[in-house]
């Protein structure tokens, strides 16, 4: 069965530092790997995903993932966080193939960006 | 607006009423989702439609009923809750499940539920 782990609730940065969000993985095969933000009151919205290729994914508002495969791990990372930053970010994990195809969501990680 | 509308935003029930929760997508999505959300937990996957069928039902009680009438629209219906039941469900949609689902999924902004 697949897994993902966020085993931070919340992680706190300044405007400016950089941040980084961890994400560690379970799955049968090479894994297909998402990373969603939810803002307030809001839905999740993607924000990038690596299936294959280049270790380092680059998504949405400035954001990028790094896949380390010895490691199990897709941190999310942003060079210089902003105030606007400040969400509820999901980590997800789908296997290649077998199973149902449906991703296995984290349980979160609350970013806030202080002024 | 995502493309994935929820309504209604907000809902509060008691534990003896019966409600349904929309959702709706014009996007041409062949699958739809329903996943509750708490507080500090996992996301959690209740339903799965493909092209109108069901093809998960991750054990959830059967005092929530869903509903597929076509591909654009999902509904849940919802009777005799109880108080942890409260919680924020998400829908949502992708272009197909199965191997080729390697696509995000657009979510809904959710119906904030309350059940006293």
């Amino acid at each position: 069965a697949q897994s993902v782990a966020q085993p931070e609730d919340q992680v706190n940065v300044a405007e400016g530092n950089p941040l980084t969000v961890k994400c560690t993985y379970s799955v049968s095969g090479n894994p297909y790997l998402f990373w969603y933000v939810q803002y307030p009151n809001r839905g999740l919205q993607f924000l990038l995903k690596y299936i294959t290729g280049d270790n380092l994914v680059k998504g949405s508002y400035g954001f990028e993932a790094e896949f380390n495969k010895s490691q199990t791990s897709f941190h999310l990372k942003k060079p210089s966080a902003l105030v606007s930053d400040s969400a509820l970010y999901f980590c997800a994990v789908r296997p290649p193939y077998g199973g149902s195809y449906i991703p296995t969501f984290g349980r979160g990680t609350s970013l806030i960006v202080h002024p | 607006e995502t493309g994935v509308t929820q309504t209604p935003r907000h809902l509060v029930m008691g534990m003896t009423n019966k409600k349904s929760l929309k959702c709706e997508q014009h996007l041409g999505h062949n699958a739809m989702y329903w996943y509750k959300q708490s507080a500090k937990k996992p996301l959690e996957l209740m339903f799965v439609y493909s092209l109108e069928e069901r093809v998960e039902n991750n054990s959830v009680p059967s005092r929530f009923s869903p509903e597929c009438p076509n591909s654009s629209h999902l509904f849940l219906h919802l009777h005799t809750l109880q108080p942890e039941d409260s919680a924020l469900y998400l829908c949502a949609s992708s272009q197909d499940i199965g191997s080729n689902s390697n696509y995000g999924y657009t979510f809904g902004s959710g119906t904030r539920l309350t059940v006293v």
